[in-house]
């Protein structure tokens, strides 16, 4: 079956960078484009970033563009999210998400459990 | 894009419905039929319980049902049941995807 397992998170200071990591596996990781989605300590949902089935076209958030950059490995079955210039607004869990096919705009689904990343010094 | 409205809760006995609104604007969920409806149960991962307004995945079950009027999208759950207790988020998308900002359904 479909599996997302999110890595890589943890406490990183502010103005610092981590990269986070989204192994896939149960499905043709090639053939399906990839988000990342993101949830503040008891806030609600905001979605981040997006990278087609080949890498070939990304999309960003306004509150990110210019400080994170998503990548895949097809190789690893990876999906990464390089997160620089970090502040406390970022703080929350990441998930990665497959893209579901719908017939006009993709959705999310499935989801992966999430990665916790703490902006704190 | 603003973040989309949702009640803070709503709360219903067994076999009754609820229903949850998602309200936004003309520019957003008023212009196109782009709504999405995600489950999130304490600690867990989301999960995509409606798309396009009103179409289900695979294995969701057919008590939840979306539906849209003006610029408020609706997921009405009939039949409700203890396992349906969680947090409901609606999406759109209007050339970027914004979530709204939740509601915890109840089971009395």
């Amino acid at each position: 079956q479909v599996q997302l397992v999110e890595s890589g998170g943890g406490v990183v200071q502010p103005g610092k960078s981590l990269r986070i990591s989204c192994a896939a596996s149960g499905f043709r990781f090639n053939t399906f484009a990839m988000h990342w989605v993101r949830q503040a300590p008891g806030k609600g949902l905001e979605w981040v970033a997006f990278i087609s089935y080949d890498g070939s076209k990304k999309y960003y958030a306004d509150s990110v563009k210019g400080r994170f950059t998503v990548s895949r490995d097809h190789s690893k079955s990876t999906v990464y999210l390089q997160m620089n210039s970090l502040t406390a607004e970022d703080t929350a869990v990441y998930y990665c998400a497959r893209d579901f096919i719908a017939a006009v705009v993709n959705w999310f689904d499935p989801w992966g459990q999430g990665t916790l990343v703490t902006v704190s010094s | 894009q603003s973040a989309l409205t949702q009640p803070r809760s709503v709360s219903g006995s067994p076999g009754q419905s609820v229903t949850i609104s998602c309200t936004g604007t003309s520019s957003d969920v008023g212009a196109y039929s782009y709504v999405s409806w995600y489950q999130q149960n304490p600690g867990k991962a989301p999960k995509l319980m409606i798309y396009d307004v009103n179409k289900r995945p695979s294995g969701v079950p057919d008590r939840f049902s979306g539906s849209k009027s003006g610029n408020t999208a609706s997921l009405i759950i009939s039949g409700l049941q203890a396992e349906d207790e969680a947090d409901y988020y609606c999406c759109s998308y209007a050339g970027s995807y914004v979530f709204a900002t939740g509601t915890k359904v109840i089971v009395l």
